[in-house]
């Protein structure tokens, strides 16, 4: 059974400071891994997917990368800005099973502070 | 281009009451998501339709839950009757296509008293 770990739950960084999150999972054969992020009382905003045959996936500040065989994938947010602050979520859809469901971590909290 | 729409966005109800929520995903996705989100948790897929057909129920809880996606468009599920541990943020996803990237509407906060 596949399961997606993030660790830490928490983060507080300095406004400027790089952001690394980091994501795990037990069962390497993905079809892609999804990253999203969540402000309190909203739902669900996509930001980076990467499919298994991807290393890494880039957009503005952002920058994911993935290594199937160790199961992790982590999500760089460079120069964090107070707007960053929200739960980051990732989640992986695996080949087998029934594939295109999503199985979530529980979340890393990020907090940046002016 | 619209994104994924849910009602209501707030719901309270007495344990046993019943309740429905509604989805209505990105015009010509044929995936169509529900997910539980349980405080401190990350969304658990409750159920998955590829236009009216049902992909994934298994983590349903038949006994009380059931949704429907009438015309492979506009989706309800139902709770009846309702538990305290029901309480949780439901939320609507859908995608083009099965694995295609999902997008997810804003949810729906489901108090159980």
């Amino acid at each position: 059974k596949q399961e997606v770990t993030q660790i830490p739950a928490a983060l507080s960084v300095p406004e400027g400071e790089n952001l690394v999150l980091n994501c795990s999972f037990t069962d390497s054969a993905i079809y892609n891994l999804q990253w999203f992020r969540q402000d309190p009382g909203k739902g669900l905003t996509s930001l980076l997917l990467i499919q298994s045959s991807q290393r890494e996936q880039t957009s503005g500040r952002l920058n994911a990368s993935l290594d199937k065989s160790s199961g992790r994938s982590t999500l760089y947010i460079a120069a964090s800005q107070p707007g960053d602050s929200a739960t980051y979520l990732c989640a992986v859809s695996p080949l087998t099973d029934s594939w295109g469901k999503l199985q979530f971590g529980a979340g890393t909290q990020v907090v940046v502070t002016p | 281009e619209a994104g994924v729409a849910q009602s209501p966005r707030y719901k309270i109800i007495e344990k046993r009451q019943s309740v429905a929520f509604w989805c209505n995903p990105i015009s010509g996705h044929a995936t169509l998501y529900w997910y539980q989100q349980i405080l401190g948790q990350g969304p658990k897929l409750l159920i998955q339709f590829q236009n009216n057909g049902v992909v994934d129920d298994s983590q349903l809880p038949k006994d009380r839950f059931s949704a429907e996606r009438l015309k492979g468009v506009d989706s309800t599920l139902k709770i009846q009757p309702a538990k305290l541990e029901d309480s949780a943020v439901y939320l609507c996803a859908s995608s083009p296509g099965i694995g295609n990237e999902q997008y997810f509407g804003p949810g729906t906060r489901l108090t159980v008293t």
